[in-house]
């Protein structure tokens, strides 16, 4: 059973802080990471994706992985109000059938 | 970044009829389509998964015969709950991608409530 692992949350950050999400997989196998932000009553939006090791920054967002620890996370720079909704992680393998977490609640206080 | 569409976006329908969702890419060829059900402050579950010009994989516990998808076309995909119950109200979100290992693109998603 493929696993991805997130803190429900939620993460209360101040506006201009930076916010720092995190998620764990268990499929050492697993080859493409994604962040997607989804507010409540709407459909998920994809913010980064990310394939190798390392740091990808688009923006006030910045995604960083490492496979040999198997966690991927999600910094976001100068958190603002409009940045608090659920972050959801999802991993894919082999299968290429992407595996969700259950999502991390952001929210950004003024 | 690609746009996917979802059709319609709200449907209210009686216990006992067919309800059909479209998803389409507009501006990218989706070989790969997903169908998600979300209930109220749950988590994404998905449905199945459909390939172009193949039988949909339906994940376990989804009644393949009560959850219809046909993906005829390189963009587009639709999902037919046929004699819907209450139980099946929920925001159905369809997703594509170009590509395998691509990222996928979510629709708006289409909130169903049966009567």
């Amino acid at each position: 059973q493929k696993e991805v692992e997130q803190n429900s949350g939620p993460l209360s950050v101040p506006e201009g802080a930076i916010a720092s999400l995190n998620c764990t997989y268990s499929d050492r196998g697993s080859q493409s990471f994604f962040w997607y932000r989804q507010y409540s009553g709407k459909s998920p939006e994809l913010i980064m994706f990310i394939y190798s090791n390392g740091d990808k920054e688009d923006g006030r967002f910045t995604a960083q992985l490492n496979k040999a620890s198997q966690y991927v996370s999600l910094l976001i720079r100068d958190s603002q109000p409009s940045d608090s909704a659920t972050y959801l992680c999802a991993v894919s393998g082999g299968s290429y059938i992407p595996t969700f977490g259950r999502g991390t609640s952001l929210i950004v206080h003024p | 970044g690609a746009v996917v569409s979802q059709h319609p976006s709200r449907v209210i329908c009686k216990s006992g009829t067919s309800v059909k969702i479209e998803c389409r890419s507009l501006d990218f060829q989706a070989t790969t389509m997903f169908w998600y059900r979300q209930f109220p402050k749950q988590s994404l579950m998905l449905m199945a998964t459909s390939n172009e010009g193949s039988k949909a994989t339906y994940e376990q516990g989804v009644e393949k015969d009560k959850f219809l998808i046909n993906h005829a076309s390189l963009t587009l995909s639709t999902l037919t709950v046929t004699s819907a119950h209450p139980e099946d109200s929920s925001f159905y979100i369809c997703s594509a991608r170009e590509a395998p290992g691509d990222e996928q693109y979510f629709g708006p998603g289409t909130r169903l409530t049966v009567t």
